[in-house]
């Protein structure tokens, strides 16, 4: 299994402003992944944290809205940017030790409201 | 697009009775994963199924799988209030595009009443 830290566990924002969430993972991992969670909703993919390169981002999301750094095998930031109280969600990353059809682990999330 | 689908939507149950929910998928997977996520929190990964298998079991939790139907189902046998939560089925993306990233259903919200 992975232990996942995620930092800060919530937030009130006001709109206009940017929030940076962090995740640590216990150990050294393949694949890391940003989830989004409207309230009320199911889990959205953002995009995939790739060490050492860009992002993938999936449809509907861009990079200078939801900047990603992936510095090493076990870190990984996600920045909400110019905030609106649309982005209020909860944000989970998500890791697979392994690529290829193993178990993936979440964070505890970061629940986040923007006024 | 949508990979999973949970049925019913909401189940509330008395203690001690026990709980199905079901996943329907569209397109043919390796794996389905099962989460549970109480109250808003992060989820707690129950249990991953492989196209190979049938039928795994986890304590009070059994998880069926049947690919011919593209469905999973998840039994939880004598229930606690403890195990009100939502409840998500998983599967990979069909692409691969993003390596194993899922595609999360609805989820189910299971209410068990002591």
């Amino acid at each position: 299994s992975a232990v996942i830290s995620q930092k800060p566990s919530r937030d009130i924002c006001q709109r206009g402003t940017s929030l940076t969430i962090q995740c640590q993972v216990d150990s050294q991992v393949t694949m890391m992944f940003w989830y989004r969670q409207q309230p009320g909703q199911s889990l959205t993919l953002i995009a995939t944290a790739n060490q050492g390169s860009e992002a993938t981002y999936e449809s509907g999301f861009v990079i200078d809205k939801f900047p990603i750094s992936r510095p090493n095998l076990t870190f990984s930031t996600l920045t909400v940017s110019n905030m609106s109280p649309e982005d209020s969600s909860i944000y989970l990353c998500s890791v697979e030790k392994t690529s290829g059809g193993d178990t993936q682990y979440f964070g505890p999330g970061t629940r986040l409201t923007v006024l | 697009s949508q990979q999973g689908e949970e049925d019913p939507q909401a189940l509330s149950i008395q203690e001690g009775e026990n709980a199905t929910m079901n996943c329907s998928y569209k397109t043919s997977i390796n794996n389905l994963q099962w989460y549970r996520q109480n109250s808003g929190r992060g989820l707690v990964h129950l249990i991953l199924i492989r196209s190979n298998e049938r039928e795994k079991h986890s304590g009070r939790l059994r998880v069926t799988l049947d690919t011919s139907k593209k469905s999973s189902s998840l039994l939880i046998t004598a229930s606690r209030a403890a195990d009100t939560a939502s409840y998500f089925c998983a599967a990979p993306r069909p692409d691969n595009q993003a390596g194993t990233a899922l595609i999360f259903g609805k989820g189910t919200t299971l209410s068990v009443s002591s």
